[in-house]
């Protein structure tokens, strides 16, 4: 079985620019969570799709936001880029929420 | 609310020694724990879980862990290590409740590094 696959790997911005990260799940795995890595912050959750409503968010600004389509697939999208937003983001995903879940390689995101 | 700590950042070892990386977390409510594993440039491997039942979980490479309810803890251990063990371990917590969904607590992450 395929693992999760996020694309692209890697991605450089200008601060002010909007970006768009995607993210396919296992097959047969519904829940869709995403994280941000910081050497700062570490590892923090954004939000998880399930079923292609959001059933829960951290706590991060209006400009993170995502979605989730009929095949589970999901999409990140951050507006105005900021130079914090440096990140490695990782997708996950899961067969019903709540139980173990499986990461994709992430998306290295640098804003300039 | 949730909340993981790693009590120690790095943990230098060397070769066919035993390792022991330390994990407590606080949680109001009944909790899943996990280990995962980052290498370089890489996402996050699962290594074990505890949902239920024995609280001494096998998994990959070697590793297990042991739940304690009362003091809280989910200690990952290895018996002896190799130079490719070295890597990033991070511990983490999720609610059991199935409304709460998948939301992952980690903690901040102990650096393995296993010198020769």
């Amino acid at each position: 079985k395929a693992g999760v696959t996020q694309t692209p790997r890697y991605l450089i911005k200008t601060r002010g620019q909007q970006v768009t990260l995607s993210c396919s799940p296992i097959s047969g795995h519904r829940s869709v969570s995403w994280y941000q890595q910081t050497p700062g912050q570490g590892l923090q959750f954004l939000f998880e799709y399930f079923s292609e409503t959001q059933r829960n968010k951290g706590n991060f600004p209006g400009r993170f936001s995502g979605r989730q389509f009929s095949n589970s697939r999901s999409e990140m999208n951050v507006s105005t880029l900021e130079l914090g937003d440096s990140a490695l983001y990782l997708c996950a995903s899961s067969i019903l929420g709540g139980s173990e879940q499986y990461f994709g390689p992430g998306t290295r995101l640098t804003v300039t | 609310a949730q909340s993981v700590t790693q009590l120690d950042s790095q943990v230098p070892v060397f070769e066919e020694a035993p390792v022991e990386l330390r994990c407590n977390y606080s949680s109001s409510v009944s909790v899943y724990l996990f280990w995962y594993v980052q290498y370089p440039n890489q996402g996050l491997q699962l290594l074990l879980k505890y949902l239920s039942g024995s609280t001494l979980v096998k998994g990959i490479n070697g590793f297990e862990a042991e739940f304690n309810k009362s003091q809280t803890s989910f200690h990952l251990r290895k018996p002896s290590v190799h130079i490719s063990d070295t890597a990033e371990y991070f511990c983490a917590v999720s609610d059991r409740r199935e409304t709460s969904g998948s939301r992952l607590t980690f903690g901040e992450g102990t650096q393995l590094t296993v010198n020769p």
